[in-house]
């Protein structure tokens, strides 16, 4: 059973609006959570982490918002761009080590 | 140009035609792993790495072995190639082991296994 799910395989965005992305996960062992950002035929490149003490980390357009009791995390882009479209992943860690547990992954396509 | 370098990037090969697929670091980083990419299932570890012949078993080892003799190469090795070993293949490294050691991908190989 997989432990990070992301349930929405695509989402689709107008340039300048807010893109959210979710992320749930099963294991309340994991304490570190990261996103990936991954464009055709490029390997993943790291984008946004958060802590589990922490309930939001923004770097730039990127914020991302964690919801412990719910076991549920998000990404938020402000403003979405053109440049964002690519397929965005969640990973987890525990254990104080980064052996990810990825999620399957969202489709984002931001368009004019 | 700090990288992770993968060859081939792509491979289409027959069932039981041992294969490797090298990966390879200029980083510098202890930590190395193998990774398979699977419509709906995301990433999932195969084999990792963290120094010099010392590596281990990730979530879906079976199939593959590894080895790592330098600090820079870390190939994986699949003696008997089935179908179900296509897939999307990535290396990744890392300086470290904590969360905060980010790990770089290299750019995928994706195997298909006739």
């Amino acid at each position: 059973d997989q432990q990070v799910k992301q349930n929405s395989p695509s989402l689709s965005v107008q340039e300048g609006r807010i893109s959210i992305l979710n992320c749930d996960y099963t294991n309340s062992m994991f304490d570190y959570f990261l996103w990936y950002k991954k464009y055709p035929a490029e390997g993943p490149t790291f984008l946004i982490s958060i802590s589990s003490i922490k309930d939001k980390n923004e770097d730039g357009r990127f914020t991302v918002f964690l919801n412990k009791s719910a076991k549920h995390l998000s990404l938020h882009i402000v403003p979405s761009q053109p440049g964002d479209s690519a397929v965005y992943f969640c990973a987890a860690a525990s254990g104080g080590y980064n052996k990810l547990i990825f999620g399957a992954g969202t489709r984002l396509a931001v368009h004019p | 140009e700090a990288q992770v370098t993968q060859n081939p990037r792509y491979l289409i090969t027959v069932t039981g035609k041992k294969l490797t697929v090298t990966c390879s670091q200029n980083m510098n980083h202890e930590y190395m792993s193998w990774y398979r990419q699977d419509p709906g299932l995301g990433l999932r570890q195969i084999y990792y790495s963290m120094n010099v012949e010392v590596t281990d078993k990730g979530d879906v080892p079976e199939g593959y072995k590894v080895s790592r003799k330098e600090k820079r190469n870390f190939p994986l090795i699949l003696e008997s190639p089935s179908p179900n070993q296509t897939s999307l293949y990535f290396c990744a490294s890392s300086i470290g082991l904590a969360y905060t050691d980010t790990q770089y991908f290299g750019p995928g190989t994706r195997l298909t296994v006739l």
